[in-house]
């Protein structure tokens, strides 16, 4: 199973908005609606901010937002904040049963 | 307060074996499937193994697959990795996560993996 692929790299300035893109095939993102986003910070575990495509978990800001078509998800935060300046990660479940990662985004706010 | 806190992490020789824990507590351990992933130093995450709520199903990554056994008990609300074979390409912080709605939910601190002679 290959890594979903995401850019390496996104910047942004305070107060603007980024998209990060996630591309995999019909037998994982294109398939499912089990599309997951993660934050990570150095040193730290990852977090969980978005959920079946669109669905932010309690306690994660409004600024981030999820969407998906065809076999492309994305990952939009908006008002982007210092806080907001770590490594991002899609996830999907796939068509064996799995998950894949993607290949993972530096956030770094300008 | 809803934790899982892994535990078994260590250095092992290239062919060698090791066993990760992962101790669930604040929840309701045997509802829930439950995860191993990985994390190559300076690299990506990897999905390693998952298993049903009731142990019944479990599946593999192929990159450990026929290596690694991902086990639970319920009644200690536990899970583990049982990692044999191990090569230097499975060097990694490993974690144990939490599945919900198609996600990972809960993490634990990771355990890191060092594999060298």
């Amino acid at each position: 199973q290959s890594a979903l692929t995401q850019p390496a790299s996104v910047s942004g300035s305070p107060g603007q908005s980024i998209t990060i893109s996630c591309t995999g095939t019909s037998s994982d993102v294109g398939g499912y609606v089990y599309v997951s986003w993660y934050q990570q910070h150095p040193g730290k575990a990852p977090k969980l901010v978005i959920y079946e495509v669109s669905n932010r978990p309690s306690g994660v800001s409004d600024r981030f937002s999820g969407s998906k078509s065809g076999n492309t998800a994305s990952l939009t935060i908006s008002g982007l904040q210092a806080e907001d300046e770590a490594d991002y990660y899609c996830s999907s479940y796939t068509s064996i049963s799995t998950y894949v990662f993607g290949t993972g985004t530096k956030v770094t706010v300008l | 307060e809803v934790q899982l806190v892994e535990s078994g992490g260590g250095l092992v020789q290239p062919g060698g074996s090791l066993r990760l824990s992962c101790a669930a507590s604040g929840f309701s351990f045997s509802n829930y499937a439950m995860y191993w992933v990985r994390q190559a130093p300076g690299k990506g995450l990897e999905f390693v193994s998952t298993i049903s709520s009731s142990g019944g199903s479990t599946y593999y990554a192929n990159s450990v697959k026929g290596r690694f056994t991902i086990s639970r008990d319920n009644s200690k609300n536990t899970l583990y990795l049982q990692m044999g074979s191990l090569r230097t390409e499975d060097m990694s912080v490993y974690y144990c996560a939490r599945g919900s709605h198609g996600g990972f939910d809960i993490w634990g601190q990771g355990a890191m993996v060092t594999v060298s002679s």
